[in-house]
């Protein structure tokens, strides 16, 4: 079973600023099935990136995706006040399609 | 409107069954590999099961082999988790989830608003 970890657990952040996080995993995930999703409380999870770099329907393009074998980033290049929220990555090369622990973006 | 809408969720005692159900509209689910995903209170998200579009294929995540069954009905455009020996650790909102394109590896793209299951 691929283990997916994320750094940092909290980030403190203005609006404006850039934001870089990242994603680990255990062993290589496949032809780049890696995903992120967006939560804010009490909503359900939002698709930003598939495949590690692909922008689902209807996202910013200050979101984007690279990495590839174990190590994955998620990059918003301007946060906008909407972007505070918790980021999950997921990895869906191979079953169980696991989530990381999720990083939590705050205002500073 | 392409939506999820789960339904089924409630409270039962530990040991005890429970079937949660995803009704699909806007789009025809056949095509499409369907998860379940649950998220424990103030915890992150946890990959449950996935069954593919013909349901020839399922799987999950270890902690619920045995217990849980992924199922689907492309007729009725729904999707089901059957929950048996039901766990104080199963609490959670579970959401059910639709893969972006055809094949099982995909990253889910619509989500439900999810259905609260509470043990105890």
């Amino acid at each position: 079973e691929i283990v997916l970890t994320q750094s940092p657990g909290t980030l403190s952040l203005s609006p404006g600023e850039r934001v870089t996080l990242s994603c680990r995993a255990s062993q290589s995930v496949g032809s780049s099935y890696l995903a992120w999703y967006q939560q804010k409380p009490g909503q359900a999870p939002r698709l930003l990136i598939y495949g590690t770099s692909g922008r689902a329907t209807g996202i910013p393009d200050r979101f984007s995706g690279s990495g590839s074998g174990t190590d994955f980033t998620l990059t918003i290049s301007r946060l906008e006040p909407e972007d505070f929220a918790m980021y999950y990555c997921q990895q869906y090369g191979s079953s169980p399609f696991v989530f990381g622990p999720g990083t939590k973006v705050d205002i500073k | 409107q392409v939506q999820l809408v789960e339904s089924g969720g409630g409270v039962v005692q530990p040991g005890r069954s429970l079937r949660l159900s995803c009704a699909a509209s806007g789009f025809t689910i056949s095509t499409y590999g369907m998860h379940w995903v649950r998220q424990a209170p103030g915890k992150g998200l946890e990959w449950v099961a996935l069954t593919s579009y013909d349901g020839s294929n399922r799987y999950s995540v270890d902690s619920v082999k045995g217990r849980f069954t992924i199922s689907r009905d492309n007729s009725k455009n729904t999707l089901y988790l059957q929950m048996n020996s039901l766990r104080d650790e199963d609490t959670a909102v579970y959401y059910c989830a639709k893969g972006l394109a055809w094949g099982d590896k995909n990253a889910l793209d619509i989500w439900g608003q999810g259905t609260m299951v509470t043990v105890s």
